[in-house]
């Protein structure tokens, strides 16, 4: 148990229609990282938060975005969905927010997404 | 195009052999992570390196970090089928504030 924790494990829904998927870091790590998984595209990273603010931004979509809240969960915002969203969709967290340390990330168990 | 290219793709081998992965760049990273993931489920954080030339060992996996820092292996002797499971490099420059490069990955099959 990596300490990180996802909700919903499973969500079904159809074409057009927006979704929330939830993520709580470890106790005490302060970075947040979304990433989408298929099995095309392998693991991409979609965006990262740490402390509430963006931090970096990779291969989002427009029609996704993402936030962090005050007690450090964030969520995952999916809207208009199409079918080549289905995928796995994963959160990770670490203490640190950058690379002057190294930084390790521990990812929570993820949300499969299946767009009908 | 992968920052991180990972070879081979997949390797199905017998329980009891040896065998290495490899993970490479043409750009330098701060850090070099392993993880492994199994299927439906979150990657595991195996191993960090930070130092060029760095090894690692974790029972019968052993880790190396390029003198340059552009690049890794990950070697497993006697294989078992609980190694099974998919091996993602993830690489870490100072520049990007923190996120992670990851590799496609390497699917690993161990036959009992």
């Amino acid at each position: 148990d990596s300490g990180v924790t996802q909700t919903p494990k499973h969500l079904i829904t159809a074409t057009g229609q927006r979704v929330t998927l939830r993520c709580s870091p470890r106790s005490g790590d302060l970075s947040v990282y979304w990433y989408q998984q298929s099995l095309d595209q392998g693991l991409q990273f979609l965006i990262q938060y740490y402390n509430g603010e963006e931090r970096a931004k990779g291969n989002i979509l427009e029609r996704f975005s993402a936030q962090q809240f005050p007690d450090l969960h964030s969520e995952l915002n999916l809207s208009s969905l199409e079918l080549g969203d289905s995928a796995l969709y994963f959160c990770a967290s670490s203490v640190s927010g950058t690379s002057e340390y190294y930084n390790e990330q521990f990812f929570g168990p993820g949300t499969r997404l299946t767009v009908l | 195009t992968q920052l991180l290219e990972q070879s081979p793709q997949f390797l199905s081998i017998q329980e009891g052999e040896n065998l290495t992965v490899y993970c490479n760049s043409s750009s330098v990273f701060s850090s070099l992570q392993w993880y492994r993931q199994e299927p439906g489920e979150g990657p595991v954080l195996l191993v960090t390196v930070v130092t060029g030339g760095e090894v690692k060992k974790l029972k019968r996996l052993t880790f190396q970090f390029g003198d340059a820092r552009k690049d890794s292996s990950l070697h497993i002797t006697a294989a078992q089928p609980g190694d099974t499971g998919l091996y993602l490099c993830a690489g870490g420059r100072g520049s990007t504030l923190g996120r992670l490069y990851f590799g496609r990955g390497t699917q690993l099959t161990v036959w009992p």
